[in-house]
């Protein structure tokens, strides 16, 4: 069965510090990996996605993941958080199969200090 | 282009008392899909529809909750006889052919007293 690990339930950091935030993944193949990220009382939006090819997927806002095979695990990274990137990110895995549901993380809280 | 949209943005409601939430997809969208975010928690599948085939409901937690989708559009989410417990935000998405790449609406607060 398909589960999503993001072992940090809450991380705090410095503006301007670099971020990296964990995901590790079961599946019984690759999966489709997503990075969503929810803002407080917003939905949720599609920071970046892997679904195949370059290992290291760049996405919106400055942010980039790397997917590690070896690892199972699909970590998102920033090198200088700003005060704007507070909120909670999610991973997510998908079947590369058929376009049914994700299987999302409990996800991570960053909060950004000045 | 116009993204998902969901309404109410929040809802109020007595335990018993039946609600429904609304989802509009991206247009041109053939798959749309409901999820639940209870408080603190990750997001839980409820139901999936993809264009014209019978709906993927694996993921409703009760017979209480029903789903429609109308002209492969516009979708439904009906909760019967809510409880307490069915307090969460409802998260719609949608996702065209091909890549399952899900883009979500807003979400609906629904508050059961």
């Amino acid at each position: 069965a398909q589960s999503v690990t993001q072992p940090d339930i809450h991380i705090t950091v410095s503006e301007g510090a670099s971020l990296e935030l964990r995901c590790n993944y079961s599946y019984g193949a690759t999966p489709y990996l997503f990075w969503y990220v929810q803002s407080p009382g917003q939905g949720l939006q599609l920071l970046l996605k892997y679904f195949s090819g370059d290992t290291l997927v760049q996405g919106i806002k400055g942010f980039e993941a790397e997917f590690k095979r070896s690892q199972s695990s699909f970590n998102l990274r920033k090198p200088s958080v700003h005060w704007s990137d507070a909120a909670e990110y999610f991973c997510a895995v998908g079947d590369p199969r058929g376009a049914n549901n994700l299987f999302f993380g409990t996800g991570t809280r960053l909060t950004v200090i000045p | 282009g116009a993204g998902v949209s969901q309404s109410p943005s929040n809802k109020v409601t007595e335990k018993g008392k039946d609600v429904e939430l609304r989802c509009d997809p991206i247009s041109g969208h053939t798959a749309l899909y409901w999820y639940r975010q209870s408080l603190g928690q990750g997001l839980e599948f409820l139901i999936y529809f993809q264009g014209n085939s019978a709906p993927d409901k694996s993921g409703l937690p009760s017979d209480r909750f029903s789903a429609e989708r109308t002209g492969g559009s516009v979708s439904t989410l009906t909760i019967q006889r809510t409880q307490q417990e069915d307090s969460a935000v409802y998260l719609c998405a949608s996702s065209g052919a091909g890549r399952q790449t899900q883009y979500f609406g807003p979400g609906t607060r629904l508050l059961v007293l």
